[in-house]
């Protein structure tokens, strides 16, 4: 079955590294997202990772894969009070295009 | 390129009452997606259309849910009779086809609150 599990708050201090963790069950995922959610929102896609793939860096973020654990974390480095928000992990399988979201993890940024 | 689009951005309704929601997707996208997000939790798939057929709807409550996409772009989302538990926001979200990397775009939801 699938099952995406995210720890539910994260607090930094500004100009700190954050690091986000994200457990799933699906060993057939072939991509994994990371969706930033503002306040009154929708869903801002950060970045991905296809399943064969261990890590990925693209400026402040990197996504680290570990498909063995079936675990999958994102650093944002350099923290700052605009990256207060919501992140969700997802997973998508072979079985159509449909994703399966985390519960988010509510990333609080102290000044 | 413009943005997915959803109307309206709120809606406050009476239980047992009628409500819809519709969605513009991003030009070109053939495929789109409705979602619920309960409060606190991860949006949960209702519905997938690929043009304007259904691909995947076994997580929408079809007593009371509906969705259509006629024409192969806008879709409208309703929900008749609305419960108290049907309070969440309504995303709708698109991507250019199945399957792959396809990345979905969100718009900014429709809030529901049913009284």
């Amino acid at each position: 079955g699938e099952d995406v599990e995210q720890s539910l708050f994260l607090s930094v201090r500004e100009g700190d590294s954050s690091v986000i963790n994200c457990t799933y069950t699906d060993s057939s995922s072939t991509y994994l997202y990371w969706y930033k959610q503002e306040p009154g929102a929708g869903l801002q896609l950060l970045t991905y990772i296809f399943s064969n793939m261990d890590m990925k860096q693209d400026q402040r973020l990197t996504v680290l894969l570990n498909k063995k654990d079936k675990h999958l974390s994102l650093r944002i480095a350099d923290t700052q009070t605009g990256d207060s928000a919501i992140y969700f992990c997802a997973e998508k399988t072979n079985a159509g295009n449909m994703l399966t979201f985390g519960g988010g993890t509510r990333l609080m940024v102290k000044p | 390129e413009a943005g997915v689009a959803q109307s309206p951005r709120y809606k406050i309704i009476e239980k047992r009452q009628s409500v819809a929601f519709w969605c513009n997707p991003i030009s070109g996208h053939a495929t789109l997606y409705w979602y619920q997000q309960i409060l606190g939790q991860g949006p949960k798939l209702l519905i997938q259309f690929q043009n304007n057929g259904v691909v995947d709807d076994s997580q929408l409550p079809k007593d009371r849910f509906s969705a259509e996409r006629l024409k192969g772009v806008d879709s409208t989302l309703k929900i008749q009779p609305a419960k108290l538990e049907d309070s969440a926001v309504y995303l709708c979200a698109s991507s250019q086809r199945r399957g792959g990397g396809e990345t979905q775009y969100f718009g900014p939801g429709t809030r529901l609150l049913v009284l």
